[in-house]
């Protein structure tokens, strides 16, 4: 069981918007600590898709946007492509025990 | 440009130890921790633990802890994931990544290393 709760899958027509969650608690999320995405395609490395909640890095569409609120954060993509079509993880730090990083268990995307 | 590069796929039996490595490029090595995430078969992310190359400042997830022993080579810009005796579950690809954001953001990602361990 991931510390972070993400949708095991998602699915969305080309150029529908999905949105993916990412809950968490008042150790991590709730505390104040800023929340990641990642895009995994297949057979690849992870890839930093949103830091810092909402913040996006340099080459990264504007198609792709993140939000925190509460104990929860939230990944859009909206115009949904093809090639967006990836595994999809947040991640963030655990400030329990002696603190950690974590990871939601990731989100399939399926592009129908 | 910055970069990750790690050492190939290794394939190994069980009880044997290994190191595998990650070397930085086109940014100031000793000034980011580095991290080392699992990810098994099929399977998602796994964050494994943390070094600061400056002062070898290590963290381990609460997971790995005495399984694996993280280090670095700051004369050489190298981060290294070590096994005293590989088990079969160890079998996975491992990843580094570079974390200069808060909360440990991780960015680049090296390309990964695909341990296999069976007899």
């Amino acid at each position: 069981q991931s510390v972070l709760t993400q949708p095991p899958s998602v699915s969305g027509a080309p150029g529908q918007r999905v949105t993916i969650s990412c809950t968490g608690s008042s150790s991590n999320i709730g505390a104040g600590y800023d929340v990641h995405w990642y895009q995994q395609l297949p057979g690849t490395a992870p890839k930093l898709l949103i830091y810092d909640n909402n913040r996006r890095p340099s080459g990264i569409p504007d198609r792709f946007s993140g939000s925190k609120s509460g104990t929860s954060a939230s990944l859009a993509i909206t115009g949904l492509q093809a090639e967006d079509e990836a595994d999809y993880y947040c991640q963030s730090y655990d400030s329990s025990l002696s603190g950690y990083v974590v990871f939601g268990g990731g989100t399939k995307l399926t592009v129908l | 440009e910055v970069q990750l590069v790690q050492s190939g796929a290794e394939v190994k039996k069980p009880g044997e130890s290994l190191r595998i490595s990650c070397k930085g490029s086109g940014y100031s090595f000793t000034t980011y921790w580095i991290g080392w995430v699992r990810q098994m078969p099929g399977k998602g992310l796994e964050w494994m633990g943390i070094i600061y190359p400056g002062d070898s400042d290590t963290r381990y997830g609460p997971s790995f802890k005495g399984q694996v022993t993280i280090s670095a080579d700051k004369s050489i810009s190298t981060a290294y994931l070590q096994w005293s005796s590989l088990k079969a579950s160890d079998t996975a690809m491992y990843y580094c990544a570079r974390a200069p954001y808060s909360s440990y953001g991780f960015d680049p990602w090296g390309q990964g290393t695909l341990v296999t361990v069976s007899s």
